[in-house]
C-alpha cells in the first residue's frame, strides 16, 4: 500500500523559518506534491518536486530526495497568514492519475 | 482562472436518501477526482475520472458511485445515505499531463442525519 507520514502541528513566530516534512512509501513513484488549505477553504496547489533538489518559489520552497522517499517544505519570512494546513501528496502509478495526501500539518503562526 | 464549481456548499440528508454531489469545471481537464476530507485522515480519495464515461475507484469507494457524461460534470451518488458518510466533500479537476496540480473546488459539507 501506500502511505505518507507529516507531522499533525507546527507552530513558529512571525519571521520565522519552518519546514514541514514529509516521508512516504509507494511503488512506482513519480513526483511529491505540496497543498496549502486556509480553515474553511480549498486546497491549493504550492509546488511539485519530481527530481531530487530544491525547488524554490518565492518564500517558499520544496525539497525531495527520492532515496530516502523524503521531502520537505520550507516557509521563510513566515507571516501571519501563513497560519493553515499544508499537505503533501505523492504521485505514482498505484493510483494512476490521481494523488494520495497525507493526513496534513497545521502551521500556526503568531506575532 | 480555471474554475471547479460545486452545486452545494452545504447539504443535510435523511440517512438511506440517494444523494448526489455536483462538479463542474470550466477549463476543459481530462481529470477529475472526488475525495472527501475528515480531521485527522486527511483527503482520502473517493473515485476519479480520466475521460468522459471512464471512472477509476479510489481508497474508499464503498457506499459510493459516479458518473461522469460529460468532459466537464464529475457526479458524487451517495447510493443510500448513511451517517459515517458526514464528510466534507472536495472535487477536482487537472490536466491529463498535470496530474501533480490540481485545482479543487470549495467543498460541499454533507451532514446525514
Amino acid at each position: 500500500g501506500q502511505s505518507l507520514e507529516q507531522p499533525s502541528e507546527v507552530t513558529a513566530v512571525e519571521g520565522a523559518i519552518v519546514q514541514i516534512n514529509c516521508t512516504y512509501q509507494t511503488s512506482g513513484f513519480y513526483g511529491l506534491s505540496w497543498y496549502q488549505q486556509h480553515d474553511g477553504g480549498a486546497p491549493t496547489f504550492l509546488s511539485y518536486n519530481a527530481l531530487d533538489g530544491l525547488e524554490e518559489t518565492g518564500r517558499f520552497s520544496s525539497f525531495l530526495s527520492r532515496s530516502d522517499s523524503y521531502g520537505y517544505l520550507l516557509l521563510q519570512e513566515l507571516q501571519m497568514k501563513d497560519s493553515a494546513s499544508y499537505f503533501c501528496a505523492v504521485r505514482s502509478n498505484q493510483a494512476g492519475t490521481a494523488l494520495i495526501f497525507g493526513k496534513g500539518t497545521t502551521l500556526s503562526v503568531s506575532s | 482562472d480555471v474554475k471547479v464549481t460545486q452545486s452545494s456548499r452545504y447539504l443535510v440528508k435523511r440517512t438511506g436518501e440517494k444523494v448526489f454531489l455536483e462538479c463542474v469545471q470550466d477549463m476543459d481537464h481530462e481529470n477529475m477526482f472526488w475525495y472527501r476530507q475528515d480531521p485527522g485522515l486527511g483527503l482520502r480519495l473517493i473515485y476519479f475520472s480520466y475521460d468522459v464515461k471512464m471512472k477509476e475507484k479510489g481508497d474508499i469507494p464503498e457506499g459510493y458511485s459516479v458518473s461522469r457524461e460529460k468532459k466537464e460534470r464529475f457526479s458524487l451518488i451517495l447510493e443510500s445515505a448513511s451517517t459515517n458518510q458526514t464528510s466534507m466533500y472536495l472535487c477536482a479537476s487537472s490536466l491529463r499531463d498535470r496530474t501533480y496540480g490540481y485545482t479543487f473546488g470549495s467543498g460541499t459539507r454533507l451532514t446525514v442525519v
